[in-house]
């Protein structure tokens, strides 16, 4: 298995634009996250799911962000209108139901750099 | 909702020294803590857990003590190597939503000098 892919790996805009963050778990995987890293706040949870459904998204900042998980293979995390304060490394995960011996490990996706100028 | 501390954010060893980084998490409901390390430019990736019946647990050179009474939990390293460099991140996680979701600790930046 290739792991976690997201696309893209690098993300360049300027304020006021959309941007779509793309993320396909690991096949067999049933749980999806969303996090953001920066320096100031460290790793946050945005979101998850469970089944492709939406089970908490406490930890989305504002009503900017929103994601969606239309099928088991593709989630998108899109900003709009995007900001300077949301520039970060926003990173993909999914970990395999609870029974599979792997006890909740999170598979991280490489991660994808957003600047917003 | 829970709240991990994690100390210290950075730590700067010689290479051959033991490193300690530690955290304490809020409530009491969590029962399961991973280790992530994240090289510079890398993604997070486990490299040990704890579950909350168990006090201690080892890999080759890390280890990993819990104090549920306390809820404290630590990383041990020793014999660090300059391969050791990375960032560092403790997790809480208790059940909900069908599954152990984290609540991740700032991360510690842990430098090995040769």
């Amino acid at each position: 298995d290739a792991g976690v892919i997201q696309s893209p790996r690098h993300e360049v805009t300027e304020m006021g634009q959309e941007v779509t963050l793309r993320c396909k778990p690991i096949s067999g995987h049933d749980y999806l996250f969303w996090y953001r890293q920066t320096m100031m706040r460290g790793l946050e949870l945005l979101i998850y799911f469970n089944n492709n459904v939406p089970i908490d998204d406490s930890g989305m900042p504002e009503d900017r962000f929103s994601a969606k998980m239309p099928n088991a293979s593709f989630s998108t995390l899109k900003i709009q209108p995007s900001e300077p304060r949301d520039s970060a490394v926003y990173f993909c995960a999914s970990s395999p139901p609870l029974g599979t011996g792997l006890f909740n490990e999170q598979f991280f996706g490489p991660g994808t750099r957003l600047t917003v100028l | 909702g829970e709240n991990v501390e994690q100390h210290p954010s950075t730590l700067s060893v010689q290479e051959g020294d033991s490193a300690v980084i530690k955290c304490t998490y809020s409530d009491s409901a969590s029962n399961y803590f991973p280790w992530y390390k994240q090289e510079l430019g890398k993604r997070p990736q486990l490299i040990i857990d704890i579950r909350s019946n168990v006090g201690e647990k080892k890999d080759q050179r890390i280890a990993v003590t819990l104090n549920k009474t306390a809820k404290h939990f630590s990383l041990h390293i020793t014999e660090t190597q300059p391969e050791d460099s990375a960032v560092y991140f403790c997790a809480a996680s208790m059940y909900g939503g069908g599954s152990y979701i984290p609540t991740f600790g700032r991360g510690t930046s842990l430098i090995v000098h040769p």
